[in-house]
């Protein structure tokens, strides 16, 4: 069964750049089938959608935070990024990496998910 | 803001049935999809494109739409359900996609 583990430093500086890796076991993140997606979640809050990645690298951002983020894919270590710039306290949440399906009306449904990564951005 | 809504809060007695709306412009043109989640856990998937159900959900969570509002209904409701619920789409651009603010359901 498809696994997705975040991983990455729990605590970031404010003005600081946070940076988690997604490792995706038993399938492959080359498949034409899916995109790859970074979801956060502020402590008690709800889910907010940040952006995209194919395997081609191809990619798409949540425009609210589109000129701090950055998510890039290593095809051959099975793993996708995230990236985000000049962090501030807002930028506190549960991160979670997920798998999105292609061939839905939505065309990137989160399917499979980790089980997310707290980053506090606190000095 | 989201540009999905949600009521914040709805209860439900044990084994009665509970619907949970989602309202936005985009959900005229683009189906809602549906997840539950529990504390401190991933969220998961209950009801896909409308009403569409992924392996090993239970056949008491359906959905629907009309209009500009999705729905989510659990028939038989069970105390195992008692979560807060997310409805996801695309806005009507077509350009973003966006979680509705989230649903607390509480099983009397």
């Amino acid at each position: 069964q498809l696994q997705l583990q975040e991983s990455g430093p729990g605590l970031v500086k404010p003005s600081e750049t946070l940076s988690l890796t997604c490792t995706v076991s038993d399938g492959s993140i080359s498949s034409s089938s899916y995109f790859w997606g970074w979801i956060r979640q502020p402590p008690g809050k709800g889910l907010e959608w940040v952006g995209s990645i194919y395997y081609s690298g191809s990619t798409y951002y949540n425009p609210s935070l589109k000129s701090r983020v950055t998510i890039s894919v290593d095809t051959s270590k099975n793993q996708f990024s995230l990236k985000l710039s000049s962090v501030t306290a807002a930028d506190t949440a549960v991160y979670y990496c997920a798998r999105l399906v292609r061939d839905t009306v939505t065309t990137r449904l989160p399917d499979y998910w980790g089980q997310g990564t707290l980053v506090t951005v606190s000095s | 803001s989201s540009e999905l809504t949600q009521d914040p809060a709805v209860s439900v007695a044990l084994g009665q049935t509970v619907r949970i709306t989602c309202q936005g412009d985009g959900l005229r043109i683009y189906y809602a999809s549906w997840y539950q989640q529990k504390p401190g856990q991933a969220p998961v998937l209950v009801i896909y494109d409308r009403n569409n159900r992924p392996s090993g959900i239970p056949d008491r969570f359906s959905g629907s739409n009309s209009g500009n509002t999705a729905s989510l209904t659990i028939t038989g409701t069970q105390a195992e359900d008692e979560a807060d619920y997310y409805c996801y789409s695309r806005d009507s651009s077509g350009n973003r996609w966006v979680f509705g603010g989230g649903t607390k359901l509480t099983v009397l």
